[in-house]
């Protein structure tokens, strides 16, 4: 099956300007996360979806936002963007198999850069 | 809250070795436990998981964990490393809900 596809995969974008990052679940899963990736930082968490709901939000400012359509495909937005918000937003999507209990399937990532 | 952590950044090791990547981690409750791998330019892809059962936990690609609940430790192992194990492992932790604490990551480099 196919796998988790954000898009785009690289942009460059100027401090003030607003980004929007997609991305579109392994069919049938459900749920959708957001992670920023930043050499200093690491991985954090920004927010999971689960049917259309924002169910958990991290600790990033109201910039950061996100929303889920009926086909589970998710989008994120940072607005006013700031040098910091460089880095790789990594989306995972999850299922509710037993099987996959817990499991996180990631996609490549969108790298975004603010000059 | 939980949290996570790595303390080594960079564990370098020599191809045939073995080689053992270190998690601490501190919460509350029960939590799962994940390993997982991170490739140049590619996202994470799972190693292993810890949800109950046995402690000894065997992944993908010959690497294996223990639980040690005593210790709070999932430390990730694997007895002879291949020039191909050279990437980035992450640590992670949930206490469900799918909300995933990672520790900074500790990148494994294989040298021949």
């Amino acid at each position: 099956k196919a796998g988790v596809t954000q898009t785009p995969r690289y942009l460059i974008k100027t401090r003030g300007q607003q980004v929007t990052l997609s991305c579109s679940p392994i069919s049938g899963h459900r749920s959708v996360s957001w992670y920023q990736q930043t050499p200093g930082q690491g991985l954090q968490f920004l927010f999971e979806y689960f049917s259309e709901t924002q169910r958990n939000k991290g600790n990033f400012p109201g910039r950061f936002s996100g929303r889920q359509f009926s086909n589970s495909r998710s989008e994120m937005n940072v607005s006013t963007l700031e040098l910091g918000d460089s880095a790789l937003y990594l989306c995972a999507s999850s299922s509710v198999r037993v099987s996959e209990a817990g499991e996180l399937f990631f996609g490549e990532g969108s790298r975004l850069t603010v000059l | 809250a939980q949290s996570v952590t790595q303390l080594d950044s960079q564990v370098p090791v020599f191809e045939e070795a073995p080689v053992e990547l270190r998690c601490n981690y501190s919460s509350s409750v029960s939590v799962y436990l994940f390993w997982y791998v991170q490739y140049p330019n590619q996202g994470l892809q799972l190693l292993l998981k810890y949800l109950s059962g046995s402690t000894l936990v065997k992944g993908i690609n010959g690497f294996e964990a223990e639980f040690n609940k005593s210790q709070t430790s999932f430390h990730l192992r694997k007895p002879s490393v291949h020039i191909s194990d050279t990437a980035e492992y992450f640590c992670a932790v949930s206490a469900g809900e799918n909300k995933f604490y990672f520790g900074s990551g500790t990148k494994l480099n294989v040298k021949p």
